[in-house]
Formats: structure tokens, C-alpha cells, sequence
């Protein structure tokens, strides 16, 4: 059955280190990635997407994502995390139109 | 350039009663998403439109769940009647041509 994944629930990072956030998918062929963030109370906001070509993809707020074919994995990192990172974190997915979430990554960030 | 617009922001009712949410996608996206996001979890997809047609609504209890976008622009979800289980977020997404989609802040329903 076609389905994303992430492992970690939940994680918690200290301020100034870096953040590694995995995502996993299950289909038939590549799809499109994305990475999600959500503050509370917040819609969800596009971080960086992966259609084709460079496997590493830049985004906003100082995050990148390495799509690894081999591994169908896709994951999302920040080398040096702020406070206001703190959010909760979805992988996404567009397989020939179906769209499918992760069900998300809550980050806690210390000081 | 303006968001995804949604109202109500939040709406407690009664179960067994009607209710109606609202969104108005960002001007010149002709895909239109609607979503249900319970706590702790994913959003889940409910009902994708491509301008007025309705291309997956596999995922919407019809019994229950009614869904329109009239003149492929603004879209209203209905729950009637409403259950305890319907309490959860309603995002609304659009997105141009199938591509990356843009949310609005969702409408949190409480059933009680």
C-alpha cells in the first residue's frame, strides 16, 4: 500500500544545533515531495518541494532536503535551528494527483 | 497577493446539527482542496476540484458530507448532521494545475 511515513513522533533539539527530520515514502514510481511546517493555530506552510533534477532542494528558513532514491527517503534538515522553528513538521506526497501527509514531526526546541 | 481565505475560524456546535464552512482559494488556482486534520495527525484529504468538477471525492462521507464549488472559484463543505467524531480542523488548500499547494488557517469544529 502506498504510504509516507515519518519515524520520529516527536524531537527535541537545543538552539544553535542542528535538525534532522526523516520522511519515508511507498509508491510505485518517484513522486513529488514536499516538507510542510505548522505553528500552532497556523495553516500549513510550504517549506521546499522536489518535482526532478538536484537532489538537494533548497527552502525557506534556512532548510534543504535530500530526495535518495535508493532509499525513498526524503528528509529535511536545518544546520543551526532557531526558536521559532519550533512547530510541528509534515512530509507530503503527490502520486499522479493523490496527495498524501505524513502524519508529522512535532519539534521542541530548548534553550 | 492574498491567501487562501477560510471562515468561520472556529465553530462549536451541537451534534446532530448542521454546519458550513467556507473558502475562497487564491485568485487564479483552479484546483481547490479540502481537507480534515484531527489532533495529533496529518491533514487527511476529503475532496480535490479541478475548477467545478469534483476529481476525487473518495475520501468524503456522503452520507453526511456534501461538498460544491460553483463557478470553479469559492468552495462551502457541509456536515449535516454533525457527530461527535467530525471535531477536528477543515483546511482548505488551492494550488495551480495540481502543483504545490497553498492552505488557509483551517476552521476548527468542536461537537459537543
Amino acid at each position: 500500500a502506498q504510504s509516507v511515513t515519518q519515524p520520529d513522533i516527536h524531537i527535541t533539539v537545543s538552539e544553535g544545533a542542528s535538525l534532522e527530520l526523516r520522511c519515508n515514502y511507498s509508491y510505485g514510481a518517484t513522486p513529488y515531495l514536499f516538507w510542510y511546517v505548522q505553528s500552532p493555530g497556523q495553516g500549513l506552510q510550504l517549506l521546499l518541494k522536489y518535482f526532478s533534477g538536484d537532489t538537494l532542494v533548497q527552502g525557506i528558513k534556512g532548510f534543504e532536503a535530500e530526495f535518495k532514491r535508493s532509499q525513498s527517503s526524503f528528509n529535511l534538515r536545518k544546520p543551526s535551528v532557531h526558536w521559532s522553528d519550533a512547530a510541528e513538521y509534515f512530509c507530503a506526497v503527490d502520486s499522479w494527483g493523490k496527495f498524501q501527509f505524513g502524519a508529522g514531526t512535532q519539534v521542541v526546541v530548548t534553550p | 497577493e492574498a491567501g487562501v481565505v477560510q471562515s468561520p475560524r472556529y465553530k462549536i456546535i451541537e451534534k446532530k446539527q448542521p454546519v458550513a464552512f467556507w473558502c475562497n482559494p487564491i485568485s487564479g488556482h483552479n484546483t481547490l482542496y479540502w481537507y480534515r486534520q484531527n489532533l495529533g495527525q496529518g491533514p487527511e484529504l476529503l475532496i480535490r476540484y479541478e475548477n467545478e468538477e469534483a476529481v476525487d471525492d473518495s475520501q468524503l462521507p456522503k452520507d453526511r458530507f456534501s461538498a460544491e464549488r460553483l463557478k470553479g472559484v469559492d468552495s462551502t463543505l457541509k456536515i449535516q448532521p454533525a457527530e461527535l467524531g467530525d471535531s477536528a480542523v477543515y483546511l482548505c488548500a488551492s494550488s495551480e494545475f495540481g502543483t504545490e499547494q497553498y492552505f488557509g488557517p483551517g476552521t476548527r469544529l468542536t461537537v459537543t
